[in-house]
């Protein structure tokens, strides 16, 4: 079984519509991290969260917001998705002890 | 700011070494990671490196680092056709909790 699993794999949803991306980790690590993926740009950082208590801010949090339910859980929202949102979406667990991020296998999102 | 710079693509002939280059701007970068990324997939770490070392050596990687020049590079012996994929230079300028990222090097391998 996958270490890190995001649900759903590919979703399509119109404008305006709310979204919830979900994450789970068996790694056990304390650190989960949201990233979007566009061509040419490379990842950028969304939220990233140190524990269950301690949510922070990434470089393009505007539009987003997220949920750490759990060490083991992590969920990224769309309140209100926009085109410009469509993406490939990661999420990725670290130790805090660790310099190594390790990654889920994406979910593709497209705002119609 | 901080910025990290790759070539979009390498093409190379099966069986020859591929050399994918990374320039950085942060000097005060603690670890760089090289990371793949196949088709459809999500990213793979392939390896890292602390700052205080110029190069790793892990079977048919070399990953060299020019801390002066803020130049990484990896070194791909005997390229497969496995090979094929996206390659992320990273950087974390502070201590590990945001990565920097280049926007990948797609390695194309010709028979």
């Amino acid at each position: 079984d996958a270490d890190v699993t995001q649900t759903p794999r590919n979703r399509i949803t119109k404008t305006g519509k709310r979204i919830m991306l979900e994450c789970s980790q068996t790694k056990g690590h304390d650190r989960m991290y949201w990233y979007r993926q566009d061509p040419g740009l490379g990842l950028r950082l969304i939220y990233y969260s140190f524990d269950v208590k301690d949510i922070n801010k990434g470089e393009i949090s505007d539009g987003y917001s997220v949920s750490r339910q759990a060490q083991a859980k992590f969920s990224l929202s769309l309140e209100s998705a926009i085109p410009n949102q469509t993406a490939l979406y990661f999420c990725a667990t670290s130790d805090s002890d660790r310099p190594e991020q390790y990654f889920g296998p994406g979910t593709r999102l497209t705002v119609t | 700011g901080e910025d990290v710079e790759q070539s979009l693509f390498l093409s190379v002939r099966e069986g020859d070494s591929s050399v994918i280059n990374c320039t950085y701007t942060d000097s005060s970068s603690t670890y760089l990671y090289w990371y793949k990324q196949e088709p459809g997939a999500g990213l793979q770490l392939l390896t890292y490196i602390f700052s205080n070392m110029d190069m790793k050596q892990d079977q048919r990687l070399t990953v060299l680092l020019n801390k002066k020049d803020k130049h990484l590079s990896l070194r791909i012996a005997d390229t497969q056709t496995g090979d094929s994929a996206i390659y992320f230079c990273a950087e974390s300028p502070r201590s590990n909790y945001q990565l920097i990222w280049g926007a990948g090097t797609k390695l194309i391998i010709k028979p």
